[in-house]
């Protein structure tokens, strides 16, 4: 079983700051989709990532696939406090399998 | 579009007594997935159904169990409910099977608490 990493666990930053979550696997991943779960909501996909290299933008919020397809990265610029919540990397190898998660808050 | 229903949003229960959760899918898709979450052990998938059967299943006990029905409401049950099963059960719907990278859409999920 292919077991995802997410680093930090928590994350508390101020009102226009910027961060960066990490995912990291020990082995190769075709894809990786990274999920953002809201206090009382179901998770919603932000976005799929297919290849090594490969950035995706998303308003204010990067994801980077690794080269070597081992690791990948969300950066989220000026962060508001509407970016509060849980955010999640998986694998969709035909069911999700989901990293522990980041617990970002944004502090008004 | 209505989203993925899930029903009873919260629920409490005995230690020994059995529950049912249910899941409305989107209307068209035909694939139901389900998954505990817990703060120790995060998301974790439980099982999928597609046109009635179950195709996949995760790493759980026999207590529990599903079904999916023609119309691609599915429901899951847990019998002799532990305190460990506390947990919030989330249903994911989408389109189709066996795609990969295929995108989930989750209800609120069911908040069930054992006591």
């Amino acid at each position: 079983t292919q077991l995802l990493e997410q680093s930090p666990q928590f994350l508390s930053i101020q009102e226009g700051e910027n961060l960066t979550v990490y995912c990291n696997s020990s082995s190769v991943f075709s894809s990786l989709q990274w999920y953002r779960q809201e206090p009382g909501e179901g998770p919603v996909l932000l976005v799929t990532v297919v290849t090594g290299g490969e950035v995706k933008k998303l308003k204010r919020l990067t994801f980077q696939f690794g080269d070597a397809r081992k690791d990948s990265s969300l950066h989220i610029t000026a962060a508001q406090p509407g970016d509060t919540g849980l955010y999640l990397c998986a694998l969709n190898d035909y069911k999700l399998s989901f990293g522990a998660g980041t617990t970002v808050t944004v502090r008004a | 579009k209505a989203g993925v229903t899930q029903t009873p949003r919260y629920l409490i229960k005995t230690r020994g007594q059995q529950v049912t959760l249910s899941c409305s899918p989107i209307s068209g898709h035909r694939s139901v997935s389900w998954y505990q979450q817990t703060p120790g052990q995060g998301l974790q998938f439980l099982f999928e159904y597609f046109s009635e059967t179950q195709r996949n299943k995760g790493n759980f006990p026999g207590r529990f169990s599903g079904r999916q029905f023609s119309n691609s409401r599915s429901e899951m049950n847990v019998s002799t409910l532990e305190l460990g099963d506390s947990a919030l059960y989330l249903c994911a719907s989408s389109l189709g099977y066996g795609i990969r990278d295929t995108e989930a859409f989750f209800g609120q999920g069911t908040r069930l608490t054992v006591v």
